[in-house]
């Protein structure tokens, strides 16, 4: 049982390039999320998603896209990355978008953008 | 606006004495609260949750809170602090109502914990 996967766990990107953050959960969840944490900010909600093929926006949407094919994967990308996107990245997943139950987070994605 | 507080960034105890974490929140209806921590270069790790009943809850490694409805918080304790507890805690609600908010959870910025020998 391995919760929640997210790969690369580090990564150096030039300004520009573009790149795709994986998320992967073996729970069965239906809802995912994506976070950004920065210090002294918390986490912030990037996008999240309620079940396959159902996606939304978060707090800070701008500069990332989403999809959802798959009940397991939930991949995030980066599309012309910016200094402003250092960061470490977080994905979540808990069973439905309204369950009591706590979300469990992967062990983040550590990304610098030169 | 929804927000979630945790007043002091930093706490320092040391071992063997109480602790507290502090944390309020303004948001609508009656959330769900839950507490979480991160250890170094790790992911957050759920410690325990408030949904309705009994205003003291008990988590996981001693930790426990108190949610006061009538001051909205729910802070986070323990009797006696280990070094081991040295970490960022993070308090989260999350919206019951449904909304278009469709149960999205609200962090506060964290408190960082140390608990010194």
């Amino acid at each position: 049982n391995a919760g929640v996967t997210q790969t690369p766990k580090f990564q150096v990107l030039k300004t520009g390039q573009s790149m795709t953050l994986q998320c992967a959960q073996d729970m069965n969840h239906e809802y995912m999320s994506w976070y950004r944490q920065d210090p002294g900010m918390g986490l912030r909600l990037i996008h999240y998603s309620v079940g396959a093929g159902i996606t939304d926006q978060g707090e800070v949407p701008n500069g990332y896209n989403v999809s959802r094919s798959t009940t397991e994967d939930f991949p995030l990308r980066l599309l012309s990355a910016a200094p402003s996107q250092t960061s470490v990245y977080f994905c979540a997943s808990r069973y439905r978008s309204y369950s009591n139950q706590p979300q469990h987070f992967g062990d983040g994605t550590r990304l610098s953008i030169l | 606006a929804q927000s979630v507080a945790q007043p002091e960034d930093q706490v320092n105890v040391a071992e063997g004495n109480p602790l507290t974490v502090k944390c309020t929140y303004s948001v609508s209806g009656n959330p769900y609260l839950f507490w979480y921590v991160q250890y170094p270069n790790r992911g957050l790790q759920f410690l325990l949750k408030y949904i309705t009943g009994d205003n003291l809850v008990k988590g996981s490694y001693g930790f426990e809170a108190e949610f006061n409805k009538s001051q909205t918080s729910f802070h986070l304790k323990k009797p006696s602090a280990l070094v081991s507890d040295s970490a960022l805690y993070f308090c989260a609600v999350r919206l019951t109502d449904r909304g278009s908010t469709l149960g999205r959870l609200y962090f506060g910025r964290g408190t960082q914990l140390t608990v010194w020998p």
